[in-house]
């Protein structure tokens, strides 16, 4: 069983219309929830770290958002720019990260 | 600063051959790691390292050996190449136990015939 599940797999956006990915976990004594950038053929770019229930980050037109069981990626107005993938990864006491499959993101003008 | 760095960015192997995959950091970093990322697998962690001299196995170790000699340096060596090991490698550093953020570097490319 996963313990980082990401949803939806693939996400196709026009330029401006706002959505969401998604990362669940089932891990216990949740230490951090980390989001990356990873672009084609290059490694992954940290964006955040959400430690607690109820914490939010935001960068430019990224959201971050955590609850006990899930994490949302908020992304508003997206340009082609913010096509990638969008990896969720959390770290759980005593362990390394574990990473989810990924979200890939395409946006079209 | 140039952060995490690879060497090579593409290499080809042949079943049974051996060869080191080169990872450097910059930052001073006391945490690093190997992982290999695969269509549809998602990165999957191979070793670690917590600091010179220290290493530990981590999901995917088999066919795999480390060592960390010096802070900065964290080789990773194939010891007879499969093509079960084609995929892309990424090296990762970080700064401490208590700050999870990785800085990756830009990957190594590794295809087996």
């Amino acid at each position: 069983e996963d313990q980082v599940t990401q949803s939806p797999e693939a996400l196709r956006l026009q330029e401006g219309e706002s959505s969401s990915l998604n990362c669940s976990y089932t891990v216990s004594g949740l230490r951090g929830l980390f989001w990356y950038r990873q672009d084609p053929g290059k490694g992954p770019e940290f964006l955040f770290t959400l430690y607690s229930a109820g914490e939010e980050k935001e960068k430019e037109r990224l959201k971050a958002t955590l609850t006990k069981k899930e994490s949302f990626l908020h992304i508003t107005a997206p340009k082609p720019e913010d096509s990638a993938t969008y990896l969720c990864a959390v770290y759980q006491a005593g362990t390394a990260l574990i990473f989810g499959k990924g979200t890939t993101l395409s946006v079209s003008s | 600063n140039a952060g995490v760095t690879q060497t090579p960015k593409f290499q080809v192997l042949k079943t049974g051959q051996s060869m080191t995959l080169q990872c450097a950091q910059d930052m001073n970093h006391e945490y690093m790691s190997w992982y290999r990322q695969d269509p549809g697998m998602g990165l999957r962690l191979i070793h670690y390292s917590v600091g010179a001299g220290i290493t530990d196995q981590g999901e995917v170790p088999n066919g795999y050996n480390v060592s960390r000699s010096t802070t900065e340096d964290f080789p990773l060596r194939l010891l007879s190449a499969a093509p079960s090991q084609t995929s892309v490698y990424f090296c990762a550093s970080r700064s401490s136990f208590s700050s999870h953020e990785q800085y990756f570097g830009p990957g190594t490319r590794l295809t087996v015939t």
